[in-house]
């Protein structure tokens, strides 16, 4: 069965580090999104892309980059880690029209 | 931009009771999609249901069920009779015919027995 995966599932790390979390998908969706969920504020958009080499700011991108060399796969790059993107991460694809986004389980990221 | 509203942060109901979660949205366009999500405990996001805006018929999935009302942009899910199971936070979502979707803020269900 086709599925989206994330890791790790959980990170601990420390202000100022780099870190990068994983997205890999199997259902050969051209649009691929990241997502920060916070208490009080939901689900909010950081970057997503449409295809290969495509890649766009969503509502809370300072911070964060991302790129899309191939479809399976859209890494979240955390530049320098600040104590305000302790979070969980989402990601999550889709394909055109009316169809849902499917989610991978998450990431819980802690920034000590 | 779109906006997707959740008035009621958390909701509660009686297991076997029916409850009704309320989104609402704000957009200019007349084409779209309308989702609900529920995420449990485990953190996973599941699709519950979802609505063409250009069918009128309010869609339903089993004990689920939505209240479209597309002049008021008023998008409501009913869960007839609540199970522990369906004890999670619900998340409304609009995607018009572009490819971004946005999201509420959530309802946060607890389903007492």
């Amino acid at each position: 069965d086709a599925e989206i995966t994330q890791s790790p599932r959980h990170k601990i790390t420390e202000t100022g580090r780099q870190v990068t979390l994983a997205c890999h998908q199997t259902w050969n969706h051209n649009n691929m999104f990241w997502y920060r969920q916070d208490l009080g504020h939901g689900l909010r958009l950081i970057h997503y892309s449409y295809g290969v080499q495509d890649t766009n700011k969503g509502e809370v991108s300072d911070g964060y980059s991302v790129s899309r060399s191939n479809t399976e796969d859209l890494p979240l790059t955390l530049e320098s880690a600040a104590s305000s993107q302790t979070s969980v991460y989402f990601c999550a694809s889709s394909e055109s029209g009316d169809q849902p986004q499917h989610f991978g389980d998450g990431t819980r990221l802690s920034i000590l | 931009a779109q906006t997707v509203t959740q008035s009621q942060p958390e909701m509660s109901v009686q297991e076997a009771e029916t409850v009704t979660l309320s989104c609402t949205y704000d957009t200019s366009e007349s084409d779209y999609y309308l989702f609900w999500y529920k995420q449990p405990p485990s953190r996973q996001m599941i699709l519950v249901i979802r609505q063409e805006a250009y069918k009128q018929q309010n869609a339903t999935e089993n004990r689920f069920s939505v209240n479209f009302q597309k002049a008021a942009k008023s998008f409501s899910l009913k869960i007839s009779d609540s199970q522990l199971g369906d004890a999670a936070m619900y998340f409304c979502a609009y995607r018009h015919t572009g490819n971004q979707f946005y999201f509420g803020t959530g309802t946060s269900l607890t389903v007492i027995p």
